[in-house]
């Protein structure tokens, strides 16, 4: 079985802040861990991946996110926020051994940036 | 390259009718998923097809919901007849058979049963 737990329903923080947004999973084996965001009215985008290698991944907007094995946890950092990052962020984890391809989803944490 | 195409964006039914939502996958994208999002929840898998055939349906409520995948492009997902319960965001998603990793989703159809 595999799972991800986002404990933050909502993040604030003012522009210019660093934003971080929580996300642990849990899974059997390996996992491939994704980010996605949401913005109003639209379907989810892809932000940043880890697959194996760097634990530091880099993805889209500035996002970053890190990979910590024994914690079981990859948090989604952004050094500076903007207003414009204000959305709905989900986690997402699949298990590397499985041959299904099927991911699982965080309950989502919506970030608001305020000006 | 064209995104993934999903109408109609927002149906609004009354319990106990029938409704269909329509897919268009990335060109070249064998895999092809199907979610329901409800308000405050993250997206969950409803079926996922590998070319024109089933891969996973086993969160599917087959005794209201039906999807298919003919000629192993377009998807349509049925749901007949609807509860109260079935108002949800419903995201469909593919995938290139030669990647393991990221789902491309699109903009999802709103549905409200009354």
């Amino acid at each position: 079985a595999q799972s991800v737990a986002q404990p933050e329903d909502q993040v604030n923080v003012a522009e210019g802040n660093p934003l971080t947004v929580k996300c642990t999973y849990s899974v059997s084996g390996n996992p491939y861990l994704f980010w996605y965001v949401q913005y109003p009215n639209r379907g989810l985008q892809f932000l940043l991946k880890y697959i194996t290698g760097d634990n530091l991944v880099k993805g889209s907007y500035g996002f970053e996110a890190e990979f910590n094995k024994s914690q079981t946890s990859f948090h989604l950092k952004k050094p500076s926020a903007l207003v414009s990052d204000s959305a709905l962020y989900f986690c997402a984890v699949r298990d590397r051994g499985s041959n299904d391809y099927k991911l699982s989803f965080g309950a989502g944490t919506t970030v608001t940036v305020r000006a | 390259e064209a995104g993934v195409a999903q109408s109609p964006r927002y149906k609004i039914i009354e319990k106990r009718q029938s409704v269909a939502f329509w897919c268009n996958p990335i060109s070249g994208h064998a895999t092809l998923y199907w979610y329901q999002q409800i308000l405050g929840q993250g997206p969950k898998l409803l079926i996922q097809f590998q070319n024109n055939g089933v891969v996973d349906d086993s969160q599917l409520p087959k005794d209201r919901f039906s999807a298919e995948r003919l000629k192993g492009v377009d998807s349509t997902l049925k749901i007949q007849p609807a509860k109260l319960e079935d108002s949800a965001v419903y995201l469909c998603a593919s995938r290139h058979q030669d990647s393991s990793y990221e789902q491309y989703f699109g903009p999802g159809t709103r549905l409200t049963v009354t």
